[in-house]
């Protein structure tokens, strides 16, 4: 089946601007992940979904990151007033939902690379 | 929160083994999950621990102690493709995930 799909694959922006980024899970998995990784390090958690919770926003770095779900499917991550320092690759993740003491593997998408200039 | 500590580089022989560490200080910790990174690419799920003890699945095995805060990796028969960061990441009950830095393995012929 499908994988998780991201878009754009590419972004260059100028600083001041927005962005937006489009993360579509797998079909069923009600938990989403976003990430920032920046070059040669490791992931930065930035947002969790699952199902209608409230998300877990304590990852965000800044008023300017915002993420919103449409139910449980698309996932945007928004970026407003960009500035050199997001230059990263975000990366979406989903996964079914941790229930009791069973934690079930992300699937990865292909990641969206981010050059602010 | 979460704190994750792995090596930030390993280097090993082509068909020996290896060991990769990761020790975790977490509140609310409900499972230890492994992921392999190859450059440029997403990462992708290789071993999952819950309950304390080895996990084995191929050349792969996962060990966790969780009264330790200590899990390792072990790479058995190292393949020249296996050279990649190996990240280690510790999920809540909440069910948010946090990863460590990653440890980029390079393995020589």
């Amino acid at each position: 089946g499908a994988g998780v799909s991201q878009s754009p694959s590419n972004k260059v922006t100028e600083k001041g601007k927005d962005v937006e980024l489009r993360c579509d899970p797998i079909s069923g998995h009600t938990a989403l992940y976003w990430y920032r990784q920046r070059l040669g390090q490791g992931l930065e958690f930035l947002i969790y979904f699952q199902g209608n919770s409230a998300p877990d926003k304590s990852g965000l770095p800044s008023d300017r990151f915002s993420a919103e779900r449409t139910g449980e499917s698309v996932s945007t991550l928004t970026i407003q007033r960009t500035q050199q320092e997001d230059s990263a690759v975000y990366l979406c993740a989903s996964s079914y939902p941790t229930s009791g003491r069973t934690s079930y593997e992300q699937y990865f998408g292909p990641g969206t690379r981010l050059t602010v200039t | 929160g979460q704190n994750i500590d792995q090596p930030t580089e390993m280097t090993a022989t082509e068909g020996a083994i290896v060991q990769i560490n990761c020790t975790y200080q977490t509140s609310g910790f409900n499972g230890l999950f492994w992921y392999q990174q190859h450059a440029g690419e997403a990462p992708t799920f290789l071993s999952y621990n819950v309950l304390d003890g080895l996990e084995e699945k191929g050349r792969f095995s996962s060990f966790l102690s969780r009264s330790k805060g200590y899990s390792y990796l072990l790479l058995k028969e190292l393949q020249m493709k296996d050279s990649a960061s190996y990240l280690c990441a510790v999920r809540s009950y909440a069910g948010k995930s946090t990863f460590g830095d990653g440890t980029t393995l390079t393995v020589k012929p």
